[in-house]
């Protein structure tokens, strides 16, 4: 059963507007949360993290809104750019703030147009 | 900084053949992490190591084994492969439990 689940496989969006990404998650015992892009022959690069005592957490052209009443997480990218085209992938954690061991989703494949 | 390196970059086994694959954290990073990501899949924690020893393990068969040097490196071992352990094995190394930084990965195929 997965217990991090990202419903969308891909997304596309115009360069300049704002791409969501969204994350659902079942294990209401996690406590931490954080967003990941993948190129295509690297490892997931951080992102964004933000922990369950926060509802929203900001870094430049990223905001990533935590609603753990539906454990629902999502990822802002405003505006969007043609190297924000990647793979994304939500992960979870119970470790009491700290990263132990990571349950990811299945990931989103953003891509963004010129 | 090199970042964490992982080697080799592919490798391909044969069903019931035995792999290792190796890390190199990052420096200053004495925590390093094994996962393995199926295509189409996210990756899938297989265990963690900290001063040495196994700290925490996945849903992972004991064919999956692990040992983490002094240095801090570490290196994962498959026995018995199967078919169904080709992968993209990625390794994460950390200081702690602190963020986890992704090596680009081996990636593991099995005829």
């Amino acid at each position: 059963d997965q217990q991090v689940k990202q419903n969308s496989p891909s997304l596309s969006v115009q360069e300049g507007r704002i791409s969501i990404l969204n994350c659902d998650y079942t294990n209401s015992m996690f406590d931490y949360f954080l967003w990941y892009k993948k190129y295509p022959a690297e490892g997931p690069t951080f992102l964004i993290s933000i922990s369950s005592i926060k509802d929203k957490n900001e870094d430049g052209r990223f905001t990533v809104f935590l609603n753990k009443s539906a454990k629902h997480l999502s990822l802002h990218i405003v505006p969007s750019q043609p190297g924000d085209s990647a793979v994304y992938f939500c992960a979870a954690s119970a470790g009491g703030g700290s990263q132990g061991n990571l349950i990811f989703g299945k990931g989103t494949k953003l891509s963004v147009k010129p | 900084d090199a970042g964490v390196t992982q080697s080799p970059t592919h490798l391909i086994k044969t069903r019931g053949q035995q792999v290792t694959l190796r890390c190199s954290p990052k420096s200053g990073h004495d925590t390093v992490s094994w996962y393995q990501q199926a295509l189409g899949q996210g990756p899938q924690f297989i265990f963690q190591y900290y001063e040495e020893e196994e700290r925490q393990r996945g849903n992972f068969p004991d064919r999956f084994s692990g040992h983490q040097f002094p240095n801090y490196s570490s290196e994962l071992n498959v026995n018995a492969l199967l078919l169904g352990d080709s992968a993209l094995y990625l390794c994460a190394s950390s200081l702690s439990r602190d963020e986890q930084y992704f090596g680009p990965g081996t990636r593991l195929t099995v005829t």
